[in-house]
């Protein structure tokens, strides 16, 4: 049974239109961590949801917003999508952020921008 | 410096062979976890094993098993028995406690292809 789960799996968005992507989980997991991954490159961290406390990493543009209004659902907005933006958006969890603690992925949602 | 090297971008292993996808790292963390996710083309990052920066033996998990050497600040998987669903891209990843604890820095990863 899917624990993390994006929705949709295929986007396709305008130049400029604004476009959300969606990661729900079962785990109770307290962080959640979204990931920009480029073809054929690794997966860059945008941000991430320890509890309520946002954390936005120093290089995420300020094009890319996240929403979490409880334990379970996380949301990443892309005010106005670029060309660039288009990639591999991937929804994480931990239990708690230590390094002991491995991250769980959901299938990811490929974001295409007309 | 890459907190992550990955120098092999693709590997070839026979059906039932095994294969040791290398990986090396750059910290000055005592304290940090070494991961391991297998990437199918349909996008999903599955994790594979762990490794602690504390832990005295090599981590296994079925046919995956971590050759970590601390000395040598490497953390090599080792995959046993290939089978034709292995053929993905793998990545190694790292996770600090006392810097940038909340980042996983990945490597660059390396494309594992099984051949019948």
């Amino acid at each position: 049974d899917a624990m993390v789960i994006q929705n949709p799996r295929y986007q396709v968005t305008q130049f400029g239109k604004p476009v959300t992507l969606s990661c729900s989980q079962t785990l109770n997991h307290n962080v959640m961590y979204w990931y920009q991954q480029k073809s054929s490159q690794a997966p860059k961290l945008l941000f991430h949801y320890y509890d309520k406390d946002f954390n936005n990493e120093a290089d995420t543009p300020d094009n890319f917003q996240s929403r979490r209004p409880n334990t379970s659902f996380c949301f990443l907005d892309i005010r106005s999508p670029g060309l660039g933006d288009a990639a591999m958006y991937l929804c994480a969890t931990s239990r708690d952020p230590g390094s002991n603690q491995p991250q769980h992925f959901g299938d990811g949602t490929r974001l295409s921008i007309l | 410096a890459q907190k992550i090297t990955q120098t092999q971008p693709g590997m070839f292993v026979q059906e039932k062979e095994a294969v040791t996808l290398d990986c090396t790292y750059d910290t000055s963390d005592p304290s940090y976890g070494l991961f391991w996710y297998k990437q199918p083309s349909s996008g999903e990052m599955i994790f594979l094993i762990y490794q602690g920066s504390y832990d005295q033996q090599n981590a296994t998990e079925g046919r995956y098993s971590l050759n970590f050497q601390k000395a040598r600040k490497s953390a090599n998987l080792v995959i046993s028995a290939s089978q034709l669903g292995d053929s993905a891209m793998y990545f190694c990843a790292m996770r600090e406690d006392l810097t940038g604890a909340n980042n996983l820095f990945f490597g660059t990863g390396t494309r594992l292809t099984v051949i019948p």
